[in-house]
């Protein structure tokens, strides 16, 4: 099956730092990308879409200027939280999507700020 | 917006008994998805479901999709310990999915 990276797996990072968050379609291209947000034992809470070399479309409530997305090609996708605060800690999951309709998830990244 | 209500929440079974899911769309879908999570890990892709009154199997799971593709279930046959973790479904609006809240499933061996 496709297969989606995610790097780094887990960070750190002190409060008021930025965190950059990378999701690559490791053999298909992905012309439609997602970034999810999952607190504890919840659902998937997507924050944005992203289609390559276009801007991302954000759900609504999701800070535009504190989530910046980046598709710059079919097989990556960056995902940057800005000046990030306790609040932000997370698990932020990526999915990428070719021809198809399925959505093929990233092994996730868990953020921590302190 | 579109919303995908799952139930129930949470369910323990003693290994071997079955256990259902059941997910519910106020509008129409264009298709339903499943996916598990285990314990840490990320959702991984079980099925699709695209056309109404569809029902799929894989081994002891069977999927269904509603007559009006409003409603979706998984079922599991006579459960075993390697069935733990939380079952999400995932309703197809245009280009995005909405998932919902997860069905947490323990099995007591």
């Amino acid at each position: 099956g496709a297969v989606v990276s995610q790097h780094p797996s887990r960070v750190i990072c002190k409060s008021g730092t930025s965190v950059k968050i990378e999701c690559r379609s490791l053999d298909f291209q992905a012309t439609t990308m997602f970034w999810y947000r999952q607190f504890p034992k919840k659902s998937l809470m997507l924050m944005a879409t992203s289609n390559e070399g276009s801007k991302a479309t954000y759900e609504q409530g999701v800070e535009k200027d504190k989530f910046l997305i980046n598709h710059a090609s079919l097989t990556l996708s960056t995902l940057t939280v800005t000046s990030a605060h306790p609040e932000d800690s997370s698990f932020y999951i990526c999915s990428a999507r070719g021809r198809g309709e399925t959505q093929y998830f990233g092994p996730g990244t868990r953020l921590l700020v302190l | 917006g579109q919303q995908v209500m799952q139930i129930p929440q949470y369910q323990h079974v003693q290994e071997g008994e079955d256990f259902t899911t059941y997910c519910n769309s106020s509008t129409t879908l264009s298709n339903i998805q499943w996916y598990k999570q285990r314990p840490g890990g990320h959702p991984v892709f079980l099925i699709q479901l695209v056309k109404s009154g569809e029902v799929k199997k894989q081994k002891r799971l069977t999927f269904q999709f509603g007559e009006a593709k409003k409603n979706s279930s998984l079922h599991i046959t006579a459960t075993q310990t390697t069935d733990v973790g939380t079952y999400f479904c995932a309703g197809s609006y245009g280009n995005k999915l909405v998932f919902g809240a997860g069905t947490i499933l323990r099995v007591k061996s």
